[in-house]
């Protein structure tokens, strides 16, 4: 699986759009971008996934570049309770056998946001 | 709906006893997963159960700990005889069919070995 590069972390303030970098150069066709986050003290939150277009739901934004060497997760308007580590991996699909489902985390970005 | 659920949330041990951790996943999803995290560490991966099938179990440590699952739902991990570096929050997850499919992981049961 390609690797992650994400800042260790960043400051937001309330009600302001957060916008989440990573980068993923080694990224090869078969593979999805998936953001997790992780608030203190609880289990790891699906936020969104993507393999080369745009995508969008009820929590974030997710952009991809066209050469999927990077993207970048939009939180609208942060709240306090956006307050979390934010993890962007790559997973693989489409591929039979392997272990693709075994999810490892790398050290992601803790995303503060300020009242 | 009901997402992943978990119990007990907290449980303290001593040393050499054996604890239970349960997991029910969301209803519907054939896949679910064990993991543990240490305090300030990553996700490790402990077992993949497919419906009731086990079919990846590389990830337990060691023969103290076991896990089953039965009527394809809800699932079980058992460590025998606890030792102190068992101590992490073990999570569970759960996906619609497997594979790569998006897991969906529960609050986490946390254990401390005394």
């Amino acid at each position: 699986d390609a690797k992650t590069t994400q800042p260790p972390s960043m400051d937001c303030a309330e009600g302001r759009a957060a916008n989440l970098p990573c980068n993923h150069s080694t990224i090869s066709g078969n593979e999805y971008v998936y953001w997790y986050r992780q608030i203190h003290s609880q289990g790891p939150q699906y936020i969104i996934h993507g393999l080369k277009n745009n995508e969008t739901n009820e929590m974030a934004s997710l952009i991809i570049t066209e050469d999927r060497k990077s993207s970048t997760l939009i939180l609208p308007h942060a709240t306090l309770r956006d307050t979390a580590v934010y993890y962007c991996i790559v997973i693989v699909w489409g591929v039979s056998g392997g272990s693709n489902y075994k999810l490892t985390f790398g050290k992601g970005t803790l995303l503060t946001v300020n009242p | 709906g009901a997402g992943v659920s978990q119990s007990p949330s907290n449980k303290v041990t001593e040393k050499g006893k054996d604890v239970e951790l349960r997991c029910d996943p969301i209803s519907g999803h054939t896949a679910l997963y064990w993991y543990r995290q240490r305090l300030g560490q990553g996700l490790e991966f402990l077992i993949y159960f497919q419906g009731n099938s086990a079919p990846d179990k590389s990830g337990l440590p060691s023969d103290r700990f076991s896990a089953e699952r039965t009527g394809g739902s809800v699932s079980t991990l058992t460590i025998q005889r606890t030792q102190q570096e068992d101590s992490a929050v073990y999570l569970c997850a759960s996906s619609l069919s497997g594979g790569a499919d998006t897991q969906y992981f529960g609050p986490g049961t946390r254990l401390t070995v005394l």
